[in-house]
């Protein structure tokens, strides 16, 4: 069975501080592996998608890379309004094809102080 | 502009009704998901569809039913048979093609059982 745990559960961090976030996967097949962003209230609004070892990605002061077992989301010099809950879901291999979904994480709960 | 609509925002009902919840797609999207949140768990697969007129069971579809007769819209019924319908429930679109992957999501609903 398809497994996603992130780490830590929550972060409380100072503005400016940097920090990174943690999701270990097991899959039989990697598909790709995401990062969402999701406020209180909100659906989740899509970050990254990580495809191969060793691949980064970089969107303002976000940074996600990817190893064989899990993926880092790099915080750099955060401010007030990266608060937010961050989404890790893996899409795993299909020989037929076709779209069956993600499999998610519990999410980073991240508030950033002034 | 693209997007997915998600209505009722907020809906409550009373033990043993039935209830449908609107999920409709402007982004030519083939596939589509209904996913359920709960507090302190990752997002959970009730149901995906990825063409008309045919859908899949997910990891958690007893006591709820869909269907798929348009393109754009994906309802989701949660009937009496849910035993905790209580729930933020979010509704996502893809591409079919995996090469992107990328889930678009509504803006939920929550569901309130009284």
């Amino acid at each position: 069975e398809d497994q996603v745990t992130q780490s830590p559960e929550a972060l409380r961090l100072q503005e400016g501080e940097s920090s990174s976030l943690n999701c270990s996967y097991t899959v039989s097949g990697l598909r790709g592996l995401f990062w969402y962003r999701q406020d209180p209230g909100k659906g989740p609004e899509f970050l990254f998608t990580l495809y191969s070892a060793g691949e980064e990605k970089e969107k303002e002061r976000l940074k996600a890379t990817l190893t064989k077992k899990e993926s880092f989301l790099h915080i750099t010099a955060p401010k007030p309004e990266d608060s937010a809950t961050y989404l890790c879901a893996v899409r795993r291999f299909l020989s037929g094809g076709g779209a069956d979904g993600l499999t998610f994480g519990k999410g980073t709960h991240l508030i950033i102080q002034p | 502009d693209g997007g997915i609509t998600q209505s009722p925002k907020y809906l409550f009902r009373k033990e043993g009704q039935n209830v449908t919840l609107s999920c409709e797609q402007n982004l030519n999207h083939d596939a589509m998901y209904w996913y359920r949140q709960d507090p302190g768990q990752g997002l959970r697969l009730i149901y995906y569809s990825q063409i008309v007129n045919d859908f899949q069971k997910g990891d958690i579809a007893e006591g709820y039913s869909v269907s798929r007769e348009k393109k754009e819209s994906f309802p989701l019924t949660v009937t009496s048979a849910q035993k905790n319908p209580t729930a933020f429930y979010l509704c996502a679109s893809s591409r079919r093609d995996l090469n992107t992957g990328e889930l678009f999501f509504g803006e939920g609903s929550r569901l309130t059982v009284l």
